[in-house]
């Protein structure tokens, strides 16, 4: 199992451009979530999907869109980044909906926003 | 409007003693709690949870405990190790949402 996987690991953008988030997990989980991590801020929850067709709004929704079209992927989609998007994403699954259960989270993409 | 607030951004203890990690909410819906692990470059991993109707949990060096009418939780790792050097998250439950705190940096040294 290769478990959580997100692509790519780094990347730079300039304002105004878009760009997808790859996550991709093979363990059959039903929930699939993003956040980010800031300095002083934490971990906060961007889209969440609790299966294939589904997905809703965390606490930091607003300049990205998600799909989740199979089980496996969870794309994290920026429209058009700006500076304040500058963060480090994780991508994370588990086999029942929210955190009642481990939740696995890949190893990270470090975006930064010019 | 943070639900969930770990006051102390770093702590240092020397290893073989006892380490406490503090988290405090203020979201009385939540119903399970958990707290993550998180070395350098690496996503978080699970460490402990314990349900609401529970005061106290406990996995080999780890203990939780919660304080729900002080809306209070901690961790206690005893003995520390260098090991256990890492940045901790707890994090709450409500419903489909995981909501972390803002974490604390836990530096173990000889």
């Amino acid at each position: 199992n290769a478990g959580v996987t997100q692509t790519p690991k780094f990347q730079v953008l300039k304002t105004g451009q878009s760009m997808t988030l790859q996550c991709a997990q093979d363990m059959n989980h039903e929930y699939m979530s993003w956040y980010r991590q800031d300095p002083g801020m934490g971990l906060r929850l961007i889209h969440y999907s609790v299966g294939a067709g589904i997905t809703d709004q965390g606490e930091v929704p607003n300049g990205y869109n998600v799909s989740r079209s199979t089980t496996e992927d969870f794309p994290l989609r920026l429209l058009s980044a700006a500076p304040s998007q500058t963060s480090v994403y994780f991508c994370a699954s588990s086999y029942i909906a929210g955190g009642y259960n481990e939740q696995f989270f890949g190893p990270g993409t470090r975006l930064t926003v010019l | 409007d943070q639900q969930v607030k770990q006051n102390s951004p770093s702590l240092s203890v020397q290893e073989g003693r006892i380490s406490i990690l503090n988290c405090d909410y203020t979201n009385s819906m939540f119903d399970y709690f958990l707290w993550y692990k998180k070395y350098p470059a690496e996503g978080p991993t699970f460490l402990i949870s314990i349900s609401s109707i529970k005061d106290k949990n406990e996995d080999g060096r780890f203990t939780v405990f919660l304080n729900k009418s002080a809306k209070h939780l901690s961790l206690h790792i005893v003995p520390s190790q260098p090991g256990d050097s890492a940045v901790y998250f707890c994090a709450g439950v409500n419903t489909d949402k995981l909501i972390f705190g803002t974490g604390t940096r836990l530096q173990v040294f000889p």
